[in-house]
């Protein structure tokens, strides 16, 4: 099963409102990623959070975890058309293993 | 600006035949890494390279596919013989792996995979 799961799995909001992801997984990690990919193109890193940190920031993104919940979210604030994607989360475990396991991922669909 | 390569971008065969991708990693990275992305499964981690050595091939169906780094700047993931149930968008990603640090993926664009 998926290390990490989102959710919702879709999300339409108008252009210039918030859009908050979250994910959820199951294993100790040594960091949690967030990835965006588009419409038949590859993923693209967005942010990394490593597992002793609470929130980052990185323009208009903000990440939190709380590893007592094994969870994470991902705000995008005022957002834009062009933040239409797909946007997955990726956890690399705390075992020295540093291949990623990608969660199912968030359609967002940014209505202009 | 470094970017993932990968050939082909699309890749149409009949079933049985053989299917070689080839992917050229970032310059510098000592990591690569093969994904396969269906709408069914998602992203599903292929294999695993590090500094040229598999680290982990646990994804693969190894009676089929094979994937190879025979240097720093190519990686080859092969599919023989190929099936329908092959279809999906194959990705490669490479990275720099620093001691006791996450790193960061970077993705080529993908093959996309159309087995008849």
């Amino acid at each position: 099963s998926q290390q990490g799961e989102e959710d919702p799995q879709a999300l339409s909001i108008q252009e210039g409102e918030n859009a908050t992801m979250n994910c959820s997984y199951k294993t100790s990690i040594n960091n949690l990623q967030w990835y965006r990919q588009n419409s038949g193109r590859g993923l693209v890193h967005l942010i990394l959070i490593r597992s002793n940190e609470r929130e980052k920031h990185s323009g208009r993104l903000r990440v939190t975890l709380d590893t007592s919940k094994k969870s994470s979210s991902l705000l995008i604030t005022a957002s834009r058309a062009a933040d239409t994607a797909s946007y997955f989360c990726a956890t690399a475990l705390d075992t020295g293993r540093r291949a990623l396991t990608f969660g199912s991922g968030t359609r967002l669909q940014v209505q202009p | 600006d470094a970017r993932v390569t990968q050939t082909p971008r699309h890749k149409v065969t009949e079933m049985g035949q053989e299917v070689t991708m080839r992917c050229q990693p970032i310059l510098g990275h000592n990591t690569v890494f093969w994904y396969r992305q269906t709408m069914m499964q998602g992203l599903e981690l292929l294999a695993y390279f590090r500094n040229r050595a598999p680290l982990d091939d646990s994804g693969m169906p190894k009676d089929r596919f094979s994937a190879e780094m025979p240097d720093a700047t190519l990686a080859t993931l092969k599919i023989q013989p190929s099936e329908p149930r092959d279809s999906a968008v194959y990705f490669c990603a490479s990275g720099l792996v620093l001691k006791q640090s996450g790193e960061t993926q970077y993705f080529g664009p993908g093959t996309r995979l159309l087995v008849l």
